[in-house]
């Protein structure tokens, strides 16, 4: 199973972060679920949320109001959209596949998007 | 909220290490899994549930605890082990992670 973030590495300030993973090995319609994780040297690691195959989806509180999670079975990829960023959301981006309240098992290599004018 | 102690620890290769990690209520089912992440590179799966020791990892390192206490112990540190290792929580939503421990090399 290997898992690929593509996406713009720099945003500008209020503007909207948008990234896809791209899943090989697995099916994206498998009983998995799908999650994105951000990593920044001073909060850690941080998960973001999830996605299933049917679109559902699970967000973290702290981020909930902003985030846009979905999957696009037929390219066998998910996505994430991060609107009204700021230099706090400048991290390391990484998708991962998890089972339902289950541990991360596949990471993607992660991607650094920075925010900046 | 996860807490891992200590920040960092300088050690030396062949020596057993004990990491900790703890939580501010009881993790539920002891959902409770451990990554080692080395830089540049994305978290690697080594424990889950707890105890149970992911693929392919070897049986050098164990997991332990139950309700708000865990632990990993590497019982004879590689070279490769220097790394930064961090809990991580999924018995309920959000799913959150400690701050990490960092194995350095003495």
């Amino acid at each position: 199973v290997q898992l690929q973030e593509s996406g713009p590495g720099l945003v500008k300030p209020s503007g909207t972060l948008s990234l896809t993973c791209t899943v090989s090995g697995d099916s994206i319609s498998s009983s998995n679920w799908w999650s994105w994780i951000r990593q920044t040297p001073g909060k850690g690691l941080e998960w973001i949320g999830e996605i299933y195959h049917s679109g559902s989806t699970n967000d973290s509180p702290s981020l909930k109001s902003r985030v846009t999670l979905s999957v696009d079975k037929f390219k066998n990829q998910f996505s994430l959209k991060l609107s009204s960023v700021t230099a706090a959301d400048t991290a390391v981006y990484f998708c991962a596949r998890n089972l339902w309240f289950g541990f991360f098992d596949y990471w993607g290599q992660g991607t650094l998007v920075s925010v900046s004018s | 909220v996860l807490t891992q102690s200590p920040g960092t620890l300088s050690l030396s290769p062949g020596e057993r290490v004990t990491l900790s990690c703890r939580a501010s209520q009881s993790v539920s089912s002891n959902y409770l899994a451990w990554y080692q992440q080395k830089p540049g590179q994305a978290p690697r799966l080594l424990i889950y549930g707890a105890s149970f020791r992911a693929t392919g990892i070897p049986d050098r390192f164990s997991g332990s605890g139950s309700g708000t206490d865990f632990t990993l112990t590497i019982s004879r540190l590689e070279p490769e082990d220097f790394a930064v290792y961090s809990c991580q929580q999924y018995g309920s939503s959000p799913y959150t992670f400690g701050q990490g421990t960092k194995l350095e090399i003495k």
